[in-house]
């Protein structure tokens, strides 16, 4: 089975622009999880959906984020506008609620804002 | 607030040489801890998850236990191909889903 895909792998793009990053969960998982990975700050969640449903967005630091899930198998986390404090690695992740609740991560997207 | 502590932030071990790595948390009731290994460029890969404390879960050269206050993650012989790091998160009762992390431990095995 394939797992998380997300897209792009890597994104380099100026101060002041939209950036978009996206994500297809495992096939049959219901939750999905967007974190971001910095040196300073380890893995920290930003945004999970339950059912296509925004559960917890306490993590997304403020309104320039934004996060949505359209359908069950397609979400995307959107930064407008971009600055160089948002560059880090952003990971989706999803799991099959109520089966152990294991979390399987995609393999990022590595966001450089100059 | 819940937290998650690893310790060492990094450790070198010969090939062969058994080691462990710390984990301490502190969480308003466990309802999970997760051992992750993540390689360069990748991300993090499930290990183990520990539900209770007195669990222990074992694959190949690796171990994890988990007491009320921390879990171990033991490697026994480890090998150059065990070099990754280490990632530990915990999950609280209460129907979250929510995952907190530890910052992790980076292991070097040399040949």
């Amino acid at each position: 089975d394939a797992g998380v895909i997300q897209s792009p792998r890597h994104e380099v793009t100026e101060m002041g622009q939209e950036v978009t990053l996206r994500c297809k969960p495992i096939s049959g998982h219901n939750s999905l999880f967007w974190y971001r990975q910095t040196m300073m700050r380890g893995l920290e969640l930003l945004i999970y959906f339950n059912n296509n449903v925004p559960i917890d967005d306490s993590g997304m630091p403020e309104d320039r984020f934004s996060a949505k899930m359209p359908n069950a198998s397609f979400s995307t986390l959107k930064i407008q506008p971009s600055e160089p404090r948002d560059s880090a690695v952003y990971f989706c992740a999803s799991s099959r609620f109520g089966n152990t609740d294991t979390q399987y991560f995609g393999p990022g997207t590595r966001l450089t804002v100059l | 607030e819940d937290q998650v502590t690893q310790s060492p932030e990094a450790l070198r071990l010969q090939e062969g040489e058994s080691s462990s790595l710390n984990c301490s948390y502190t969480v308003s009731g466990l309802r999970g801890l997760f051992w992750y290994r993540q390689d360069p460029g990748k991300g993090p890969e499930f290990l183990f998850t520990l539900y209770s404390a007195g669990e222990e879960k074992e694959k190949e050269r690796l171990k994890a236990t988990l007491t009320k206050k921390e879990s171990f993650l033991h490697i026994t012989a480890p090998k150059p191909e065990d070099s990754a790091t280490y990632l530990c998160a915990v999950q609280a009762r209460g129907g979250s889903e929510k995952l907190v992390f530890g910052k992790g431990t980076k292991l070097t095995v040399n040949p």
